[in-house]
């Protein structure tokens, strides 16, 4: 199994450029999530999915959206990228809400850069 | 609201020497408690977690930390550090919100093994 793979792994971007980054696991999870992490910030929640069809915010989501169409992937968008947004992007998965029964398992991160 | 709090930014260590490293939580409730290593360039991957029983809680790698209601603390230990232990360390609270599993994670901790 790949477990939680994301796409791409770098990324520049201009100020108000668009794009999207691709969230997939093989786990048959249920919960996704988004978290973005800046130096000595620790990882912020940017958005979560509690099943397909389903998005939720976190606690940073302005300036992103997402989208769970399918179970097994969840997408992060930016409409029109700002400095502010370069960061690492870390997705995670886990099978069920509880955090005394299951784990969160994550991706390797993408690494985003807005000039 | 709940926090996360890793007093030590940057821990330097010798090969074979023991290692402690601090967190220290606010949560109203129980809580339930991780700590997650980050490999330079990789995901985060889970360590040990505690959510209820024996306040001593053994994890991979050799790790093992104790959770301690009275001080609010949970810290991580391990009795003596391999050069491969190398990594960030990030302590989290994780907490059941909107039928999902949010994690609250410190600032984070890197380790530094010198040879």
């Amino acid at each position: 199994n790949a477990g939680v793979t994301q796409t791409p792994k770098f990324r520049v971007l201009k100020t108000g450029q668009s794009m999207t980054l691709l969230c997939a696991q093989d786990m048959n999870h249920e919960y996704m999530y988004w978290y973005r992490q800046d130096p000595g910030m620790g990882l912020r929640l940017i958005h979560y999915s509690v099943g397909e069809g389903t998005t939720a915010k976190g606690e940073v989501p302005d300036g992103y959206n997402v989208s769970r169409l399918k179970k097994q992937n969840f997408l992060l968008g930016l409409e029109s990228a700002a400095p502010s947004q370069t960061s690492v992007y870390f997705c995670a998965s886990s099978s069920h809400g509880s955090p005394s029964t299951d784990t969160q398992y994550f991706g390797p991160g993408t690494r985003l850069t807005v000039l | 609201a709940q926090s996360v709090t890793q007093p030590d930014i940057h821990i330097t260590v010798s090969e074979g020497a023991s290692l402690e490293l601090r967190c220290n939580y606010s949560y109203g409730a129980t809580p339930y408690l991780f700590w997650y290593v980050q490999s330079p360039g990789q995901g985060l991957q889970l360590l040990l977690k505690y959510f209820s029983g024996d306040t001593l809680v053994q994890g991979i790698k050799g790790f093992e930390a104790e959770f301690k209601r009275s001080q609010s603390s949970f810290n991580l230990r391990k009795p003596s550090v391999h050069w491969s232990d190398a990594a960030e360390y990030f302590c989290a609270v994780g907490v059941s919100r909107g039928g999902a599993q949010k994690l609250v994670f410190g600032q984070g901790t890197r380790l530094t093994i010198n040879p």
